[in-house]
């Protein structure tokens, strides 16, 4: 069974400072991996994803992510943190299985709080 | 293209009635998958169906909880007999078929039981 974790429940970062929520994932093939934001009283906005290739991933207001499989993480990561950057971000993971499609398995989620 | 609409973005029923709740998925995407979200929690599978079919409900409790995607028209979540452990916060997500695909996300769909 797929799984994922997300080891801190919140990050405080100073804006303008680099920020990194943590991922590791545990899954029996090839993962797809993704990230997510949400804001409060809000649905989910994708961020980004890994499937294949490059293991470090950009996607959308500057976030990136990293791929390790060695370490079976995919950490997401920002230069430069802005206090509109804290909300809850999810990890997750989909397994595949000779291509067909399954759910997206979540991580409990890691609260940003970016301050002044 | 309009996203994943839920509706009714809030609810609230009494002990031992109905809720439906309903999803469109994104123009051209026949994959729904159900959600569910606790306060300060994180997202439960619940379902997930494509036209006509489910594929996968894991995630749904056995008792009072249904979903149907039809050939026409959105799909629905119902859940029988509420009690207030069902208030939550329920997100519906669609994807084209294809695991490389993304999963978008509805607003979610607010059901307090009082």
């Amino acid at each position: 069974a797929q799984s994922v974790a997300q080891p801190e429940d919140q990050v405080n970062v100073a804006e303008g400072n680099p920020l990194t929520v943590k991922c590791t994932y545990s899954v029996s093939g090839n993962p797809y991996l993704f990230w997510y934001v949400q804001y409060p009283n809000r649905g989910l906005q994708f961020l980004l994803k890994y499937i294949t290739g490059d293991n470090l991933v950009k996607g959308s207001y500057g976030f990136e992510a990293e791929f390790n499989k060695s370490q079976t993480s995919f950490h997401l990561k920002k230069p430069s943190a802005l206090v509109s950057d804290s909300a809850l971000y999810f990890c997750a993971v989909r397994e595949t299985d000779g291509g067909t499609a399954s759910k997206l398995t979540f991580g409990t989620g890691t609260r940003l709080q970016v301050t002044l | 293209n309009a996203g994943v609409m839920q509706n009714p973005r809030h609810l609230v029923r009494r002990r031992g009635q109905e809720a439906r709740l309903r999803c469109s998925p994104m123009k051209g995407h026949s994959h729904v998958y159900w959600y569910r979200q606790l306060p300060e929690e994180g997202l439960k599978f619940m379902v997930y169906l494509q036209k006509e079919n489910i594929i996968d409900e894991s995630g749904m409790p056995k008792e009072r909880f249904s979903a149907e995607f039809p050939k026409e028209g959105p799909s629905i979540l119902r859940i029988q007999q509420v009690v207030r452990g069902d208030s939550a916060a329920y997100f519906c997500a669609s994807s084209p078929s294809g695991a490389r695909n993304t999963i978008y996300f509805g607003e979610g769909s607010w059901l307090t039981v009082v």
